[in-house]
């Protein structure tokens, strides 16, 4: 167990609409990243954040957002979902820089 | 830009031989390197982390990688494969600005009885 939760586990939803996977970070982390696991694209990282800014953007949509919040938990919005967009979202922590992420267990999306 | 290849899709063993899973890794400065674990239906665990102190990193589980600059590699190794060992496996490498892991390809391991 690395400390890291996600919720939800599953989501089947259908094109069009809109969803929010949450995470929260381990005890005393304050960097949140998130990553996308798909077939075709593997592993990529989306978006870090370090003590609720921003810091930095990676493979990310438009149409996808998040935002980590004063208690450092952390919400991943994908919005205008595609079939496209079903895959595996994985959050992990750090305390930033060159440090070790630790992973969640992920939230599996699939798109109808 | 910093990448790492993963040498092999698939590696196929029987238990209680040796692993060898192969990765090279390409980056214009020293680099944070890593291998992660998925088990199946499961989120990546982490094996073990170089970080320039010593070539030789010792895992979890009996996984061990060396890191060799003139050869700009990072092969994970194991001396007596288990069962519990089939997983996918990803060599990682960290951006220098410490924001994002660039993961390869995975190679999935099997391991037979």
């Amino acid at each position: 167990d690395s400390g890291v939760t996600q919720t939800p586990k599953h989501l089947i939803t259908a094109t069009g609409q809109r969803v929010t996977l949450r995470c929260s970070p381990r005890s005393g982390d304050l960097s949140v990243y998130w990553y996308q696991q798909s077939l075709d694209q593997g592993l990529q990282f989306l978006i870090q954040y370090y003590n609720g800014e921003e810091r930095a953007k990676g493979n990310i949509l438009e149409r996808f957002s998040a935002q980590q919040f004063p208690d450092l938990h952390s919400e991943l919005n994908l919005s205008s979902l595609e079939l496209g967009d079903s895959a595996l979202y994985f959050c992990a922590s750090g305390t930033g820089g060159q440090e070790t992420q630790y992973f969640g267990p992920g939230t599996r999306l699939l798109v109808l | 830009a910093q990448s790492v290849t993963q040498l092999d899709s698939h590696v196929s063993v029987s238990e209680g031989t040796p692993v060898l899973l192969r990765c090279n890794y390409s980056s214009s400065y020293s680099p944070s390197l890593f291998w992660y674990v998925q088990h199946p239906n499961k989120g990546l665990q982490l094996l073990l982390k170089y970080t320039s102190a010593a070539t030789l990193v010792k895992g979890i589980n009996g996984f061990e990688a060396e890191f060799k600059k003139s050869e700009t590699s990072f092969h994970l190794t194991k001396p007596s494969a288990h069962m519990s060992d089939a997983a996918e496996y990803f060599c990682v490498v960290i951006n220098q600005a410490g924001t994002a892991l660039i993961f390869g390809k995975g190679t999935t391991l099997s391991v037979s009885s």
